[in-house]
């Protein structure tokens, strides 16, 4: 275990519905990510946040909305997704937001958009 | 080596082999790279990490090199098991700059 957990660990969903993806690091971490990892590309950052307070989203469409209530938790709500955005959700957290150190995984979140 | 396209490169290797599995980074002023295994249905799991002050560092049965010079990375693993089987990527970052991650590449073991 790497101290991050994430649920539901698969969803299934149609594009008119609504849901969320709950992220929860037990590392004491103040910064927290969102990356989506598809089977033909490589891990992609979409949203980061430091203690509480998003410093970077990496152009991702509004029908990603993260929310971040506090520096142990992550959400990323979901509404109005295509068949394309079908992916693993995977969430991680490292001490601080930097390039220069580890961040720990969470299992992901395996999401199927019908 | 480092995934650039549609497939992930295999490397399949007898158990009880070494394994040498490459990356190469693009961004020359990295000073940071790490090494992460994800086996199926799992999250990416932290292996081993390296400075660009250092160019070698080993853990236990794994040793990570980096060639500055070319930029290079590579990652060894000793006495090969099954367990090994997962995909393997290396990511480089710098502070100030977010990590960046490689395509990955799949180690299969051979009984």
């Amino acid at each position: 275990e790497t101290g991050v957990t994430q649920t539901p660990r698969h969803l299934v969903m149609g594009m008119t519905n609504k849901k969320s993806l709950k992220c929860e690091q037990h590392l004491g971490h103040n910064a927290m990510y969102w990356y989506k990892q598809s089977a033909k590309k490589p891990l992609e950052l979409m949203f980061v946040y430091s203690l509480e307070e998003r410093v970077e989203n990496n152009s991702v469409p509004s029908r990603f909305s993260p929310e971040c209530p506090n520096s142990s938790h992550l959400f990323l709500h979901l509404h109005t997704l295509q068949p394309e955005d079908s992916a693993l959700y995977l969430c991680a957290s490292s001490q601080e937001v930097t390039g220069s150190m580890k961040q720990y995984f969470g299992p992901g979140t395996r999401l199927t958009v019908t | 080596g480092e995934s650039v396209g549609l497939h992930l490169p295999t490397l399949s290797v007898q158990e009880g082999d070494n394994s040498i599995i490459n990356c190469a980074y693009s961004n020359s002023a990295s000073d940071y790279f790490i090494w992460y295994k994800q086996e199926s249905g799992k999250g990416p799991q932290f292996i081993i990490d390296i400075r660009s002050n250092m160019d070698k560092r080993q853990g236990q049965r794994v040793t990570v090199l980096l060639n500055k010079t070319v930029k290079h990375l590579s990652l060894q693993i000793a006495a090969t098991q099954p367990g090994d089987s997962a995909v393997y990527f290396c990511a480089e970052g710098q502070a100030g700059n977010m990590l960046t991650f490689g395509g990955g590449t799949r180690l299969m073991v051979k009984p």
